[in-house]
């Protein structure tokens, strides 16, 4: 089995300052680890991917996220959140690259 | 950069109607999904495709669902009598077999059931 956690529906940050969304996983085996973010009437898009490869992920638009295996942890970082980053973000978590199952996701608000 | 393509993007249908929701995947992707995402809560999995046949599906995939990729590039998701719960967002996604598990997902079709 397999399930995804994102601690705090809503986060919310000034321009500028880190933005930090966290994600614990439980899996049974080694997960695959994906973060998407979905922006308003949009679908979901691919930010970065965890797959058993280096555990310090870097995807687009700044965004990084480190696997924790100890912590079964996946939490997603940006040094300096920008206006656009404003949206809704969801931690999936998949065990042999089939199905995902998601996070009930994280929105966030980035503060003038 | 290739993409997932629905259509159509809002559907309106009465109680009781049926439904086809169209996506065109990725030409080289093998591997392809259908998830929902009811109004303010999560991405659910619907049922996965490989090798034209269902692979896996979720508990909400009931016998009013099907899916179906009849002319090798259109996925389409049928929902036979629609319920007033049905109207989601649904997503469709597919990806390419190989180390690259992220998949590639549309931008949804809105169904709203009345």
């Amino acid at each position: 089995a397999q399930s995804v956690t994102q601690l705090g529906s809503h986060v919310s940050v000034s321009e500028g300052a880190l933005v930090l969304l966290r994600c614990n996983y439980s899996s049974s085996v080694p997960p695959y680890l994906f973060w998407y973010v979905q922006y308003p009437n949009q679908g979901l898009q691919l930010l970065l991917k965890y797959t058993s490869a280096a555990t310090l992920v870097k995807g687009i638009n700044g965004f990084e996220a480190e696997f924790k295996k100890s912590e079964t942890s996946f939490h997603l970082t940006k040094p300096s959140a920008h206006m656009s980053d404003a949206a809704e973000y969801f931690c999936a978590v998949s065990l042999n690259a089939g199905k995902s199952t998601f996070g009930d996701g994280t929105t966030l608000t980035v503060k003038p | 950069e290739p993409e997932v393509t629905q259509t159509p993007s809002h559907q309106v249908t009465q109680m009781g109607q049926e439904v086809i929701l169209r996506c065109v995947p990725i030409s080289n992707h093998l591997y392809f999904y259908w998830y929902r995402q009811i109004l303010g809560q999560k991405v659910e999995f619907l049922v996965s495709f490989y090798n034209n046949e269902i692979s896996e599906k979720s508990e909400i995939f009931d016998d009013q669902f099907s899916v179906e990729r009849p002319d090798g590039s259109n996925f389409t998701l049928k929902i036979r009598s629609t319920k007033l719960e049905d109207s989601a967002m649904y997503f469709c996604a597919s990806r390419r077999e190989g180390v690259d598990y992220g998949y590639t997902f549309g931008s949804g079709t809105r169904l709203t059931v009345v």
